[in-house]
């Protein structure tokens, strides 16, 4: 079965530094969107991504914050500035059409966990 | 505001018992979805309970939506240590289509 696939695992940068989080969504889906989840906590909503435009986000996202699908399959999420507060695990997650707007699950990767030094 | 939150925060149940789980909602839905995920893992889509519909069925799996209530259920029958983790419910909202997840239900299952 397909699956969303995001790289790294696991990255430790400082504070300050910039990161980039990468996704590949799986291939025939025109939605993506980016959650996290601090340690313990809820899942949060960041961002949604169709049409190659940002089509919500979240007030978590920031300036700090852009996504970007730079080719037919790779989708990402930069982190221009890390401070400590956004260390989280962060999800990449892809939607297929459906018959009715939101009627189609999300496939979510396995996540990125971001600790912020 | 908060779209639904689940109850209980945490159950621990024996082998072979049946898990309980509610969640609660405050806004018109589309649609509501389970999630299912794994101590440091993603989540995993179990079932989606469209608003026209009260019950649905998935192997051990049984949820039910109450939309005068603002309230669904996820049952899981029969359960096995595999089944330990943490639920989540996510709602879609009528207005705008906003995916929002729930604080999560985390189920132990006692060998």
């Amino acid at each position: 079965e397909p699956e969303v696939t995001q790289t790294p695992s696991h990255q430790v940068t400082q504070m300050g530094q910039e990161v980039i989080l990468r996704c590949v969504p799986i291939s025939n889906h025109l939605y993506f969107y980016w959650y996290r989840q601090i340690l313990g906590q809820k899942v949060e909503f960041l961002v949604s991504f169709y049409n190659n435009e940002i089509s919500e986000k979240s007030e978590i996202f920031d300036d700090q914050f852009s996504v970007e699908r730079p080719d037919g399959s790779n989708f990402t999420l930069k982190i221009r500035s890390t401070k400590l507060e956004d260390s989280a695990m962060y999800f990449c997650a892809s939607r297929a059409p459906s018959d009715s707007f939101g009627n189609s699950p999300l496939h979510f990767g396995n996540g990125t966990r971001l600790t912020v030094t | 505001s908060q779209q639904g939150e689940e109850d209980p925060q945490a159950l621990s149940i024996q082998e072979g018992e049946n898990a309980t789980m509610n969640c609660s909602y405050k806004t018109s839905i589309n649609n509501l979805q389970w999630y299912r995920q794994n101590s440091g893992r993603g989540l995993v889509h179990l079932i989606l309970i469209r608003s026209n519909e009260r019950e649905k069925h998935s192997g051990r799996l049984r949820v039910t939506l109450d939309t005068s209530k603002k309230s669904s259920s996820l049952l899981i029958t029969a359960s096995r240590a595999a089944d330990t983790a943490s639920y989540f419910c996510a709602t879609v909202r009528s207005n705008d289509y906003k995916l929002s997840f729930g604080a999560g239900t985390t189920v132990t299952v006692r060998a």
